[in-house]
């Protein structure tokens, strides 16, 4: 069964305070690492995709990160705005390499970021 | 910039009742799908559809639930006899073709589902 754990839980920071959250993962035949947004009352924003180990995005504020583990979502200088719920999620491979897509998430980071 | 939409943003309905959610995916995506969130829970998957037929289920998706694709723009869910532990905010999402391709998933804005 595939398993996503982020930690911590939730993180607060300083405005300018740069960190890291975490997203541990075991799936059988990683097709695709997602990172996403989520805001009170939201849905998902996507992020980014990571798919292979040693891969690296950035936007912004924000890089993703890829070891055949782990995922990290590295924020640099957060700011208030950067303030939500950060979603990791994996889709698997399947069956003869098959996929259909199906997402299976982390509890998610709450970071929040004070002025 | 093309987003998935969804209706209502609020349903509130009686235990035992049926209710149909509806999503509009983006325009030109293949891949459609249902995940749903309790309140303080994991997103988690309900079912996918492609060529107009269900790929894959969770076991959250038993009998009661179905969806369709009743025209080109509109994907829905329906749940046949509501229960409690029904009451969730719904998820749509909508995916381009794979091959070669991305494979992220855009997310609607959500249904929040009460029942009572």
């Amino acid at each position: 069964e595939d398993q996503v754990t982020q930690s911590p839980e939730a993180l607060r920071l300083q405005e300018g305070e740069s960190s890291s959250l975490n997203c541990s993962y075991t799936v059988s035949g990683l097709r695709g690492l997602f990172w996403y947004r989520q805001d009170p009352g939201k849905g998902p924003e996507f992020l980014f995709t990571l798919y292979s180990a040693g891969e690296e995005k950035e936007k912004e504020r924000l890089k993703a990160t890829l070891t055949k583990k782990e995922s990290f979502l590295h924020i640099t200088a957060p700011k208030p705005e950067d303030s939500a719920t950060y979603l990791c999620a994996v889709q698997a491979g399947g069956a003869g390499g098959t996929s259909y897509g199906k997402l299976t998430f982390g509890q998610g980071t709450i970071l929040t970021v004070h002025p | 910039e093309p987003e998935v939409t969804q209706t209502p943003s609020h349903q509130v309905t009686q235990m035992g009742q049926e209710v149909i959610l509806r999503c509009v995916p983006i325009s030109n995506h293949l891949y459609f799908y249902w995940y749903r969130q309790i309140l303080g829970q994991k997103v988690e998957f309900l079912v996918s559809f492609y060529n107009n037929e269900i790929s894959e289920k969770s076991e959250i998706f038993d009998d009661q639930f179905s969806v369709e694709r009743p025209d080109g723009s509109n994907f829905t869910l329906k749940i046949r006899s509501t229960k409690l532990e029904d009451s969730a905010m719904y998820f749509c999402a909508s995916r381009a073709y794979l091959a070669g391709g991305r494979n992220e998933q855009f997310f609607g804005p959500g249904t929040r589902l009460t029942v009572l």
